[in-house]
């Protein structure tokens, strides 16, 4: 059983660019939850998503967007990019309301300057 | 709404040693409590999770849990610390997000150093 893939593991983006991350749930999961990691804090549940919908969203602004695809795949797209926007960003799988646990990717390290 | 805390951000130990890291949750309903741990630079690696079955709950290398109804604690512990256990543990409960939705509310995190 393959585990949870992220892609890229580390990108830098200038303030205001925008970014799109990517991630390959595991198999057998269908939904993606999507998590930011700041420096030295637990990570923050930013959204969501199952069959194809976001279903839950934590405290973020809308420039913080993303997708699900039918293979259950996700993106998160960040527009806007702001210095605090820098972070390692976590995607998780899960089995609908994760009962069974959440499997983490490795993340990806944004920085923004 | 439910949280967790997680008492001490650093602890050490000296190796062989027991480990002793510190969770207190908040919660109006039955919560699903879980331990994740964190290498440098890594994602998060799951320990063990509690669901309402058994409340002595054992992981994977060597750690386990104890789900306290009465003290609202999952604290993590391990008889004997090894080199290899020097990581960030994170306690997390799984929260309602709406619309049938759920997620996982972290704590602060407890960083695990040993000390050989």
């Amino acid at each position: 059983e393959t585990g949870v893939t992220q892609s890229p593991t580390h990108l830098i983006k200038t303030r205001g660019q925008q970014v799109t991350l990517r991630c390959s749930s595991q198999s057998g999961h269908n939904t993606v939850s999507w998590y930011q990691q700041a420096l030295g804090q637990g990570p923050q549940f930013i959204f969501q998503y199952y069959r194809e919908e976001e279903n839950g969203r934590g405290n973020f602004p809308p420039r913080f967007s993303g997708l699900q695809f039918p293979n259950y795949s996700s993106e998160l797209n960040v527009n806007a990019l702001e210095l605090d926007d820098s972070a390692l960003y976590l995607c998780a799988s899960s089995l609908e309301t994760g009962t069974y646990g959440y499997t983490f990717g490795s993340g990806t390290r944004l920085t923004v300057v | 709404a439910q949280s967790v805390t997680q008492l001490g951000s650093h602890v050490s130990v000296s190796e062989g040693a027991l480990v002793l890291l510190r969770c207190n949750y908040s919660s109006s309903v039955p919560p699903y409590l879980f331990w994740y741990v964190q290498y440098p630079n890594q994602g998060l690696q799951l320990l063990l999770k509690y669901t309402s079955a058994a409340t002595l709950v054992k992981g994977i290398n060597g750690f386990e849990a104890e789900f306290k109804k009465s003290e609202t604690s999952f604290h993590l512990t391990k008889p004997s610390a090894h080199m290899s256990d020097a990581a960030e543990y994170f306690c997390a409960v799984r929260t309602h997000s709406g619309a049938g939705s759920y997620q996982l509310t972290f704590g602060k995190g407890t960083k695990l150093s040993v000390i050989p």
